[in-house]
């Protein structure tokens, strides 16, 4: 399958700094890519879409001016947590989608191996 | 509404039995995609498989097989004689032709403990 890679693994800050975290998808173009936040013992969340060199589409209840996303090419997109604060210590997941070529759609998310956020 | 149901949270079985994830999924799409995903402890979510709605025939991959029947709108997941390695949390997952971006939809997950 295809490779997804995302930095860093694991951060850990104090509260009031800004964390990013950077998701890039290493042997195909994803035009689109997802952000997911997930909670112990819990599913993944949606928390944005993003699509290259657009504006990202965030679910509701996800504020936008805290979770920044930035996809600026067909490979990379960051997410900026800003202002984090202990409530935003979580696991987040990015995703790219590899659509395929052809008639056939292909449409396969695969996902980056996490980062986990610790918030002091 | 919950559009992909996975009623077993969790299973535990002894290592070498066989063990049937269930997923039930819920839409009025004709075109949509299912997929199963394993997410390990260390976290990273590994693609299993994708049907897409067009295409109910089963599929075995090594240990693994999938039973996609439409009828009653499940794609249950079965790994034969398991094995420690096969522990996980497995996520059943809907993607519709109409959702924007085909967002994906996960089901609450199933985690799977084999025992030695």
């Amino acid at each position: 399958g295809a490779v997804v890679s995302q930095h860093p693994s694991r951060v850990i800050c104090k509260s009031g700094t800004s964390v990013k975290i950077e998701c890039r998808s290493l042997d195909f173009q994803a035009t689109t890519m997802f952000w997911y936040r997930q909670f112990p013992k819990q599913s993944l969340m949606l928390m944005a879409t993003s699509n290259e060199g657009s504006k990202a589409t965030y679910e509701q209840g996800v504020e936008k001016d805290k979770f920044l996303i930035n996809h600026a090419s067909l490979t990379l997109s960051t997410l900026t947590v800003t202002s984090a604060h202990p409530e935003d210590s979580s696991f987040y997941i990015c995703s790219a989608r590899d659509f395929g070529v052809g008639a056939v759609a292909k449409n396969i998310q695969y996902f980056g191996a996490g980062t986990r956020l610790s918030v002091l | 509404a919950q559009k992909v149901t996975q009623a077993q949270t969790e299973i535990s079985v002894v290592e070498k039995e066989d063990v049937t994830l269930d997923c039930v999924y819920e839409t009025r799409d004709t075109t949509y995609y299912l997929f199963w995903y394993k997410q390990p402890p260390s976290g990273e979510l590994v693609f299993l498989i994708r049907r897409n709605s067009f295409d109910e025939q089963n599929e075995i991959s090594g240990r693994y097989s999938w039973n996609f029947q439409k009828s009653t709108s499940s794609f249950n997941f079965t790994i034969t004689a398991s094995q420690v390695v096969d522990s996980a949390v497995y996520f059943c997952a809907l993607s519709e032709a109409g959702s924007n971006d085909y967002k994906l939809s996960f089901g609450a997950g199933t985690t799977v403990t084999v025992r030695a």
